[in-house]
């Protein structure tokens, strides 16, 4: 069974930083494309990031580049979300997602983990 | 970046009746859609990929079509089980993008 599982989210304050993991297994995790998708409550999905099996293409949200960088360990099948320079508005439940790439659905998704931003 | 509008935002609709969600993408797609359930307390789930291909285990009452810009989703005989918010999104390019949902009931 795939299997996506996230930790690392934490309460922080405006301006700081936090590194997010999510351990995949049940699949070829070298051989798929992993996102991260964020949530709100009450709000729709909004996609993060992507990156390509090799770990050499990334792509972002307007929202989050140049703060947040994703990046994967093929070696240990885990994607890591590090963010820095968080706002209020990145406050959400952080889902990694095995897809988000070659015109693939995010399937599965995690059941995600809390990040919140305030002072 | 290629937006998605769906519609309707919610819908109440008996047992049985046959439900239909629409999305519309701004720029061609060609069949790079995909469906999501997400029922309260959980994260989403695929329901369709590639406009039209159920995902294992999803009831065949799920139904998906279109091609280009326009999308449906229909279920063909509403079950109380199927109560949830339903989201569209692009495959197509980045950045990926999902339509707004559609929040499902029963009457």
């Amino acid at each position: 069974e795939v299997q996506m599982l996230e930790s690392g989210g934490d309460f922080i304050q405006p301006g700081g930083s936090l590194k997010l993991s999510c351990a995949a297994s049940g699949f070829m995790f070298s051989r798929f494309h992993i996102s991260w998708v964020r949530q709100t409550p009450g709000k729709g999905p909004e996609w993060v990031a992507t990156i390509d099996f090799t770990g050499d293409v990334t792509y972002y949200a307007d929202s989050v580049k140049g703060r947040f960088i994703i990046s994967r360990d093929n070696s240990k099948d885990i994607l890591h979300l590090q963010m820095t320079g968080l706002r209020v508005e990145d406050t959400a439940v952080y889902h990694c997602c095995k897809g988000g790439g070659e015109y693939r659905a995010f399937d599965p998704w995690g059941p995600g983990t809390l990040v919140t931003v305030s002072s | 970046a290629i937006r998605i509008t769906q519609s309707p935002s919610s819908l109440s609709a008996s047992i049985g009746d046959r439900v239909t969600i629409t999305c519309r993408a701004n720029e061609n797609i060609y069949g790079h859609l995909a469906w999501y359930q997400q029922k309260a307390g959980t994260a989403p789930k695929v329901l369709i990929y590639d406009t039209s291909i159920l995902q294992s285990g999803v009831p065949s009452r799920f139904s998906g079509g279109g091609y280009g810009t326009d999308f449906t989703l229909t279920i063909s005989g509403l079950q109380s089980e199927d109560v949830a918010t339903y989201y569209c999104q692009q495959c197509h390019g980045y950045p990926l993008t999902f339509g707004g949902g559609t929040k499902v009931e029963v009457k």
